[in-house]
């Protein structure tokens, strides 16, 4: 069973324009929510992160919006660029069980130049 | 400043023979974690360990084990292999225990059953 639901599983976008992807949760222990970036041959690395106290977080171009009552939460991607075709991960962290991640299925993203 | 390194970075077995992947932490860190990333299933937390200790373990069967050394380096292994078990194994280190240090990912072991 997924915890972490992640949609759409691939995105193709054009160089400026806003890439979306969504996640949703029904574990209401979760409390830290990170969003991950892998390019190919490489381990994921952080991009941003939100608590569920806060609603919207943007670090540069780099924008996570969370809905607590909706237990749903979503990144966007401004003025995307080629460089940002990647794969994304949604995951979270319940607040019992330490550190350990659960991630959501993942996003290949590709941006058109 | 090195950052996680895994070995092999690719590892081929035959079903039923054991299989022992190693991590080696970003300096400072106490924390590893093992993660396996298997195509269509996406990354599913395996075994988390701190200052030498399991502290968590994903739902996986027992023959998935590991170990951490006193240098915090880790060791995961894979008995009886099933072909289901080919998959990208990823290691990632923090700063100890607490719940919002940032995990930082290695490259990964591509591990093949046959």
């Amino acid at each position: 069973q997924q915890q972490v639901k992640q949609s759409p599983q691939s995105l193709i976008v054009q160089k400026g324009g806003i890439s979306i992807i969504n996640c949703a949760y029904e574990n209401t222990a979760f409390d830290y929510f990170p969003w991950y970036q892998q390019f190919p041959g490489k381990g994921p690395a952080l991009l941003i992160a939100i608590r569920p106290d806060v609603s919207e977080k943007k670090e540069g171009r780099f924008t996570i919006s969370f809905n607590k009552s909706a237990k749903q939460f979503s990144l966007h991607i401004m003025d995307s660029q080629p460089g940002d075709s990647a794969t994304y991960f949604c995951a979270a962290i319940e607040e019992t069980s330490g550190s350990r991640l659960t991630f959501g299925e993942g996003t290949q993203l590709t941006v058109n130049p | 400043e090195a950052g996680v390194t895994q070995s092999p970075t690719h590892l081929i077995k035959t079903r039923g023979q054991q299989a022992t992947l190693r991590c080696s932490p970003i300096s400072g860190h106490t924390s590893v974690y093992w993660y396996q990333q298997a195509l269509g299933l996406g990354l599913q937390f395996l075994l988390w360990y701190d200052e030498g200790e399991e502290r968590n373990r994903g739902n996986f069967p027992p023959r998935f084990s590991g170990r951490q050394f006193p240098n915090y380096s880790s060791e995961l292994n894979v008995n009886a292999l099933e072909l289901e078990d080919s998959a990208l194994y990823l290691c990632a280190s923090s700063l100890g225990l607490a719940r919002y240090n940032e995990q930082f990912f290695g490259p990964g072991t591509r591990l093949t059953v046959l």
